[in-house]
């Protein structure tokens, strides 16, 4: 079984401009999940998804961020415009089954860094 | 909203010791804890969890103990081996809830 799989692994751009980060969750996983942690610190819940709707969204930071998950299968996270302090690895998790009974499986992250 | 405080953010220890990450959460309504294990430049993953009913869980040599009343949880690495290096995470969830609240993590160095 394919894992949860992110895309691109590292993105570098400059404060300003726009990045989407994409997110393939494990095939038949309802659940989808989207975190960061920014260098040091720990790892911080920014949304969760069931199916394509957005069950709790508390986590974004403010309306520079969009995620979407279309058809309910990829997930995308935009960031527009990035800012210094969005730099960070986002990972994505996904899991099945009930809300809050199963185990979440991490993608490997994409280390975003702004300049 | 949940915090979960997590000790020492570094340990290093010689093969064939004990390690012990601590964790402490504040939200009582708590009741699924889960740390996982993210090699260097890999993906966290799940190495073992406890739920608020149970008091003590182990796998070969990782083991998690909680404590409800003091609100803390910890793991327990014995024998620990050159391939035990990682940085280990906490967390926690309320029942009903997705949300995985996590520790800011620990790096454990094993020397051969």
């Amino acid at each position: 079984e394919a894992g949860v799989t992110q895309f691109p692994s590292h993105s570098v751009i400059e404060k300003g401009q726009t990045v989407t980060l994409r997110c393939d969750p494990i095939s038949g996983h309802d659940n989808l999940y989207w975190y960061r942690r920014v260098m040091g610190k720990e790892i911080k819940f920014l949304l969760h998804f069931v199916k394509e709707s957005k069950q709790d969204e508390s986590g974004m930071p403010n309306n520079r961020f969009l995620a979407e998950r279309t058809g309910g299968t990829y997930s995308t996270l935009k960031v527009q415009p990035a800012e210094l302090e969005d730099s960070g690895v986002y990972f994505c998790a996904s899991s099945s089954g009930f809300v809050g009974t199963y185990e979440q499986y991490f993608g490997p992250g994409t280390r975003l860094t702004v300049t | 909203g949940e915090n979960v405080e997590q000790h020492p953010s570094t340990l290093s220890v010689q093969e064939g010791d004990s390690a012990v990450i601590k964790c402490t959460y504040s939200d009582s309504a708590s009741n699924y804890f889960p740390w996982y294990k993210q090699e260097l430049g890999k993906r966290p993953q799940l190495i073992i969890d406890i739920r608020s009913n149970v008091g003590e869980k182990k796998d070969q040599r990782i083991a998690v103990t909680l404590n409800k009343t003091a609100k803390h949880f910890s793991l327990h690495i014995t024998e620990t081996q050159p391939e035990d290096s990682a940085v280990y995470f906490c967390a926690a969830r309320a029942s009903g809830y997705s949300t995985l609240t996590f520790g800011k993590g620990t790096m454990l160095l094993v020397s051969p």
